[in-house]
C-alpha cells in the first residue's frame, strides 16, 4: 500500500479564477504518476500520465507538473470554467496497481 | 465503442445474500481490476488480475472472491453480503505493459446491503 495524499480535500473557485492542487507520494520504486478526472455521477477518466522528473503535460487550460525526487505533482487549472467542476485524482503506478489518492473535489461557481 | 461494461448498475441486497458483479472489456487489455469507493476512502483496491489466469489480492479482499474467466471478463463475487460492504464498485482495465498506461474505468455498480 502507497501513501498517497492530496490536497486540498476540496475547493471552491469562481468562474474565471486559476487554481492548483497537490498530489504527494514515496518517491522510491516510482514508475508513473497518473491523473484523472471524475464527474459526478460518471466514471474517472484519464486526464495525464507523467514518468519523468520535471515532466509537464497540457491539455487546454490544465496543466501538470511533476517531481519525482521530492515526490509530488501539481495539477493546474488556469481560468476555471464551471464544467471543469470534478473531483481530481491522482495515482502512482508501481508494477500493475494504481495507488489512488483520495482527491481534490473542485466547484467552479458561476 | 462498449469500452468497460459493468452489471448490475444498481443493487440492493439483503445480509447474508450472494451476488456476483459482472464486468467485461472489449479493448483486449490484459489487466483487469476492483476497486470500491466510499465516502472520504478514495478508490481501494479489491483484487486485481494482471492477465488471464491470474488474480491477486489488493489493499481490501476480505468477503470478496474474484474469477477471471478469460481474457475479456473479471467477476466480483460477494459470498455474504454484509452491510460494511455497502459501496459503489467500479471495475477498470489497462493494457499490461508500462506503468504509463492508463485505466480505463467502467460505469460503476451502486450496491446496498441492509
Amino acid at each position: 500500500i502507497l501513501n498517497v495524499e492530496q490536497s486540498p480535500q476540496s475547493l471552491h473557485v469562481q468562474e474565471g479564477d486559476s487554481t492548483n492542487f497537490t498530489c504527494s507520494f514515496p518517491s522510491s520504486n516510482f514508475y508513473a504518476l497518473h491523473w484523472y478526472r471524475w464527474e459526478t455521477a460518471k466514471s474517472p477518466e484519464a486526464l495525464f500520465v507523467m514518468t519523468l522528473n520535471g515532466d509537464e503535460k497540457k491539455k487546454g487550460r490544465i496543466s501538470a507538473t511533476l517531481n519525482t525526487k521530492e515526490g509530488y505533482s501539481y495539477l493546474y487549472i488556469k481560468g476555471s470554467q464551471p464544467e471543469d467542476s470534478a473531483t481530481y485524482l491522482c495515482a502512482p503506478r508501481t508494477g500493475n496497481q494504481f495507488y489512488f489518492g483520495t482527491g481534490t473535489s473542485l466547484t467552479v461557481i458561476p | 465503442n462498449a469500452g468497460v461494461t459493468q452489471t448490475p448498475k444498481f443493487q440492493v441486497l439483503k445480509t447474508g445474500q450472494s451476488m456476483t458483479l459482472q464486468c467485461a472489456q472489449d479493448m483486449n487489455h490484459n489487466s483487469m481490476y476492483w476497486y470500491r469507493q466510499d465516502p472520504g476512502m478514495g478508490l481501494r483496491l479489491i483484487y486485481y488480475s494482471a492477465s488471464e489466469g491470474t488474480t491477486d489480492k489488493g489493499e481490501v479482499p476480505n468477503g470478496y472472491n474474484v474469477s477471471r474467466l478469460n481474457k475479456r471478463e473479471f467477476s466480483l463475487r460477494l459470498e455474504s453480503a454484509a452491510p460494511s460492504q455497502t459501496s459503489v464498485y467500479f471495475c477498470a482495465s489497462s493494457p499490461y505493459g508500462g506503468a504509463d498506461t492508463e485505466a480505463f474505468f467502467g460505469q460503476g455498480t451502486r450496491l446496498t446491503v441492509v
